[in-house]
Order: C-alpha cells, then sequence, then structure tokens
C-alpha cells in the first residue's frame, strides 16, 4: 500500500463547477498537508497548506482534512479553464521534512 | 515570496554524454534541496535530499554514481546526470525548503532528452 493515495484522474469538468479533488494516507504521523498545482511541463507550485485537521479557505479554494480518516481534500469553486492542471497532495510528519507526495489528479476544466 | 531558480529547461544530448541541471534558491538560504524525477502522467519521484557542505543522500534504487549532486553554497545545488542514456530521458525538478515560508518551492523543472 502507498503511504498517500491519490486518484490520477484524469477529471473533466464544465467551466463554473464545483471540484473536489481527494487524498488519502495511511501514516497516521503526517501532521503537515499540502496541495499543489502543476502546469504542463512545469514545476508544481504551493496552493495550500494545512496543519493537522480542519478546514482552510484562500479565494475559491478550500482545503479539508480529516486526521480521524486519513483524508484531505481540495475543493475548487466556481472552477475557471486557467485551473486546468495536476493537482498533487503532499504530506509530512513535520514541517518542510521528508515529504510525500499523492500521484496527482490531472484536472481539465472546459469552456 | 521564496524563489527557485532551475536552468536549463531543456536540453537535448548525446548517449554517453554529461549533462548538469542547476538549482538556484535566490532569495533565501536552502541548507537543503531535493530533487525529483518525474515521468509522464506520474507524480514526483524523490531522487535524492542534498544537504550544503556534505554528501547528499540517495533514496533506494538511485544511483549515486550516475546522479552526482554537489550543494556547494547555500543557494545553489547541481544535479549531474553521468553517461546518460535514453532511458535517463526525463523531467527533472528540484526543490528547496524555505525556514520563512510553508511547504516546498519547486524549480521549474528540466526536460532531459538523451538520443
Amino acid at each position: 500500500q502507498k503511504e498517500v493515495e491519490q486518484d490520477p484522474g484524469p477529471l473533466s469538468v464544465p467551466e463554473g463547477a464545483i471540484v473536489s479533488l481527494n487524498c488519502t494516507y495511511s501514516n497516521s504521523a503526517f501532521q503537515y498537508f499540502m496541495w499543489y498545482r502543476q502546469y504542463s511541463r512545469k514545476g508544481p507550485e504551493l496552493l495550500m497548506y494545512t496543519y493537522s485537521s480542519g478546514n482552510k479557505e484562500d479565494g475559491r479554494f478550500t482545503a479539508q482534512v480529516d486526521k480521524s480518516s486519513k483524508y484531505i481534500s481540495l475543493f475548487i469553486r466556481d472552477s475557471q479553464p486557467s485551473d486546468s492542471a495536476t493537482y498533487l497532495c503532499a504530506m509530512s510528519k513535520m514541517d518542510n521534512n521528508d515529504m510525500r507526495f499523492g500521484a496527482g489528479t490531472r484536472l481539465t476544466v472546459k469552456p | 515570496g521564496a524563489v527557485v531558480s532551475q536552468h536549463p529547461s531543456r536540453v537535448i544530448c548525446k548517449s554517453g554524454t554529461s549533462v548538469k541541471i542547476e538549482c538556484r534558491s535566490l532569495d533565501f538560504q536552502a541548507t537543503t534541496m531535493f530533487w525529483y524525477r518525474q515521468f509522464p502522467k506520474q507524480s514526483l519521484m524523490l531522487m535524492a535530499t542534498s544537504n550544503e557542505g556534505s554528501k547528499a543522500t540517495y533514496e533506494q534504487g538511485v544511483e549515486k554514481d550516475k546522479f552526482l549532486i554537489n550543494h556547494a553554497s547555500l543557494t545553489l545545488s547541481t544535479l549531474t546526470v553521468t553517461s546518460a542514456h535514453p532511458e535517463d530521458s526525463s523531467f527533472y525538478i528540484c526543490s528547496a525548503s524555505d525556514t520563512g515560508n510553508y511547504g516546498y518551492t519547486f524549480g521549474s523543472g528540466t526536460r532531459l532528452t538523451v538520443v
């Protein structure tokens, strides 16, 4: 079993839809949870950073962490074609240390 | 915010030659940098952790003599792919940790094609 599981998709939605991206993990020691966005042939860029359980909102993006279920989510409201990218979840036991990545979900938002 | 510059963005080399990829932290000091490899439609695979002033720590299965890492200063780490072969063709990405910011900052990646 992989430490971090993420459905690679691809996921295709119409513009304006709410997108839900998810990851599950097996190691209960993970405390720091991140979502990265990666455009084609570019390096990943940090979207959201969450410590422990709870929700965090930033504009159209909401990150949720449920440590009891070992499940994290990223919601994108009012999705735009510019949101089309691969989204990777990542997590670590300590801050900025030994980060583990999901496989990435490829999202396409159609105009 | 923190910026990591990676060069070159794309390189084509002949089989048997060596290629050097540079990763620079532009506005912060990075005692630790990370090198990843990414195949098409797959996630990041950590190759090694580069520590300033000491030897890199390689992940299991990564040949340290083939993928030479040098982290000579707090702002520069280099990855040299030695005696490259077509199977080394991939997307290589570096990242660095800035204690002032959350998460890792990634470089823009280097697409290596060995012909």
